[in-house]
């Protein structure tokens, strides 16, 4: 069934490490692919999106290319900083469906000065 | 422009008894979700109002929850009586009528039950 998964965390890293986070995908077709993120007492946040293969979404340093071969979705950062300490979440949207967004069950980073 | 908001930001019951969230959409967004995530799972949508009419209420656990859009404004998410699994944290998102149909998220409700 439609699903997406992604490496567990915590992952905790040190200032300017470089940041990997896992996410593969199940789905029928090809979604556009969404990273969300939630600072520690807000809402989720659209970090980047791509909608269609091989397209790299990127923003606040944050990169993500949609691979349809390997169906993942991979986000990379070169240099965390601090304030990235966050949960992460990888999704992507049934438009056919209402747009409802199927989640993968989050990624917590934790960056340490 | 104020983003959702929800309201209570926490809650703490016990079992059996009732509870209800609130969600206060974006001005204008027809489209409203409601997501829940337990434990540190997965976020799992749970229903879509358009408007004020039930578009999708395929994610509702069971008829425990009721949920509800007056005037197609804010809505209510009611769980009555509580119990243990519903613990969670409740989301709210938002999206307008038209493309792109990005969603916006409230901060989320923590429901605790004892």
């Amino acid at each position: 069934g439609d699903s997406v998964t992604q490496m567990e965390g915590p992952v905790t890293l040190s200032e300017e490490a470089f940041l990997t986070i896992n996410c593969t995908y199940t789905a029928t077709g090809y979604p556009s692919l969404f990273w969300y993120v939630q600072y520690p007492g807000e809402g989720l946040q659209l970090l980047l999106k791509a909608t269609k293969a091989d397209d790299k979404g990127s923003n606040k340093g944050f990169e993500a290319t949609y691979r349809k071969e390997t169906t993942s979705f991979h986000l990379e950062k070169g240099s965390v900083q601090v304030s990235d300490s966050a949960v992460y979440f990888c999704a992507y949207p049934f438009y056919n469906q209402g747009g409802k967004l199927i989640f993968g069950q989050g990624t917590e980073l934790s960056v340490k000065p | 422009e104020a983003g959702v908001t929800q309201f209570p930001s926490h809650s703490v019951i016990e079992k059996g008894q009732t509870v209800t969230l609130r969600c206060d959409p974006i001005s204008g967004h027809d489209n409203l979700y409601w997501y829940r995530r337990v434990m540190g799972k997965e976020i799992k949508f749970l229903l879509h109002f358009v408007k004020e009419s039930k578009q999708d209420e395929s994610g509702m656990p069971n008829n425990r929850f009721l949920a509800e859009r007056t005037g197609g404004t804010y809505s209510t998410l009611k769980v009555q009586p509580a119990e243990l699994e519903d613990s969670g944290v409740y989301f709210c998102a938002s999206s307008q009528a038209a493309p792109p149909y990005e969603q916006y998220f409230g901060p989320g409700t923590r429901l605790t039950v004892t």
